[in-house]
């Protein structure tokens, strides 16, 4: 988990309300990575970004947002749009060599 | 489509018995294959990846994995198990499109004995 903290640990949000999830890393990665996990279901890209200033969706991308206006973060927003949001939410960034290395996760759970 | 497959959802075994951990991969090109271990309410760690050379990669803690082009196989395995392997274990695959994107299984979790 070293040199990528994701916060909160765990999101509570209500019905119709956007929240934000914040992904920052050290590690002077180019790209970065947003994931979905639900039990039984693996992981789920739901954004990713190559490069600052540019994004592209991932397989699940509905009702979710993102921006890369800084090197180092890479903030995920779950829209009011996303009717089942209650998940594990895991953000990662990669290096030139190929491996993503994961932040600790932020839960999200609807109240 | 590349995709990954795990086939089981559980493996026991007991402690200090040799584990391996299936994963079957689909992907057009070359593949490149990479193992994490997750444990409960935690990030992904990584255990070792494949992407050119040997077909035995060692990783961290002890596991290694065997690359098998014909039967597009990336099984990972250790000679004796600890209790402390007992975690989720996923493979996972980068698309071959040059897109950088994984793709992942659906997870294996391990649990070993005393």
């Amino acid at each position: 988990d070293g040199g990528i903290t994701q916060s909160p640990k765990y999101l509570f949000r209500k019905e119709g309300q956007n929240v934000t999830l914040s992904c920052e890393q050290n590690l002077n990665h180019d790209a970065m990575y947003w994931y979905r996990q639900d039990p039984g279901q693996g992981l789920r890209l739901i954004y990713y970004s190559q490069i600052v200033n540019d994004f592209q969706k991932g397989d699940i991308a509905e009702g979710y947002s993102v921006s890369r206006e800084k090197k180092e973060s890479f903030p995920l927003t779950v829209t009011s749009a996303q009717k089942n949001p209650t998940a594990f939410y895991l953000c990662a960034s990669r290096q030139a060599g190929e491996t993503q290395y994961f932040g600790p996760g932020t839960r999200l759970l609807v109240l | 489509a590349q995709s990954v497959a795990q086939p089981e959802d559980q493996v026991n075994v007991a402690e200090g018995n040799p584990l391996t951990v299936k994963c079957t991969y689909s992907v057009s090109g070359n593949p490149y294959l990479f193992w994490y271990v997750q444990y409960p309410n935690r990030g992904l760690q990584f255990l070792l990846k494949y992407i050119t050379g040997d077909n035995l990669v060692k990783g961290s803690y002890g596991f290694e994995a065997e690359f098998n082009k014909s039967q597009t196989s990336f099984h990972l395995k250790k000679p004796s198990a600890l209790v402390s392997d007992s975690a989720l274990y996923f493979c996972a695959v980068r698309d071959g499109a040059g897109t950088y994107k994984y793709i992942f299984g659906t997870g294996t979790r391990l649990k070993v004995l005393a």
